[in-house]
């Protein structure tokens, strides 16, 4: 398995509220991912990055912002949680883009109340 | 625009072949992806077929590829009651300098007795 670890698991959140997950990997990967996974839409892409301090946006990217100061950590942070950000997020690495498979991490399950 | 599309839902007997199938928009996508995912896990690359062929087998699973329909399957020989998961298919989509996958909302194949 890739060295893919998500921290952390399982978060229950109140609206409002900050919220930062974290993605590591040990594969000296230059891309990552952020997906959510929703019953119905299957994955949609967050947010991106194809090296350090380059990030991109994907097709639902409102209201998440992410960082990467390193190339082994990529982290999505929710400024002020929302209901509708209720979902399992999954990072994703992978060594050429699109051009090479992606390996995921086993997810994290959000909640905001 | 992006978009792909998968049938929701396949049940089958044990010891039959499930087909499951994917239309994607991307012509120029030059990489199609299988994924399985299985309760409570991330998604596990099952395989990939490369736009310039028109099949691929890899033991019990088979790839075929129509470009001129945009039409992707995998077939599953001898279905056991371990394949029974979501399968998603994912293509590659070059944007904004970069490549991404863009993926289905997933397949749910129920194998039964």
């Amino acid at each position: 398995d890739a060295g893919i670890t998500q921290s952390p698991r399982h978060k229950v959140t109140e609206t409002g509220t900050p919220v930062t997950l974290r993605c590591h990997q040990t594969e000296n990967h230059r891309y990552m991912y952020w997906y959510r996974q929703d019953p119905g839409h299957g994955l949609r892409l967050i947010h991106y990055s194809y090296g350090v301090k380059d990030t991109d946006k994907g097709e639902v990217s409102d209201g998440y912002s992410v960082s990467r100061s390193k190339t082994e950590d990529f982290l999505l942070t929710l400024e002020s949680a929302t209901s509708s950000q209720t979902s399992v997020y999954f990072c994703a690495i992978s060594e050429e883009g699109g051009r090479s498979p992606l390996h995921f991490g086993n997810g994290t399950r959000l909640t905001v109340t | 625009g992006e978009d792909v599309e998968q049938s929701l839902f396949l049940s089958v007997r044990e010891g039959d072949s499930s087909v499951i199938n994917c239309t994607y928009t991307d012509s120029s996508s030059t990489y199609l992806y299988w994924y399985k995912q299985e309760p409570g896990a991330g998604l596990q690359l099952l395989t990939y077929i490369f736009s310039n062929m028109d099949m691929k087998q890899d033991q019990r699973l088979t790839v075929l590829l129509n470009k001129k329909d945009k039409h992707l399957s995998l077939r599953i020989a001898d279905t056991q009651t371990g394949d029974s998961a979501i399968y998603f298919c994912a293509e590659v989509s070059f944007s904004g300098g970069y490549n991404k996958l863009i993926f289905g909302a997933g397949t749910r194949l129920a194998v039964h007795p």
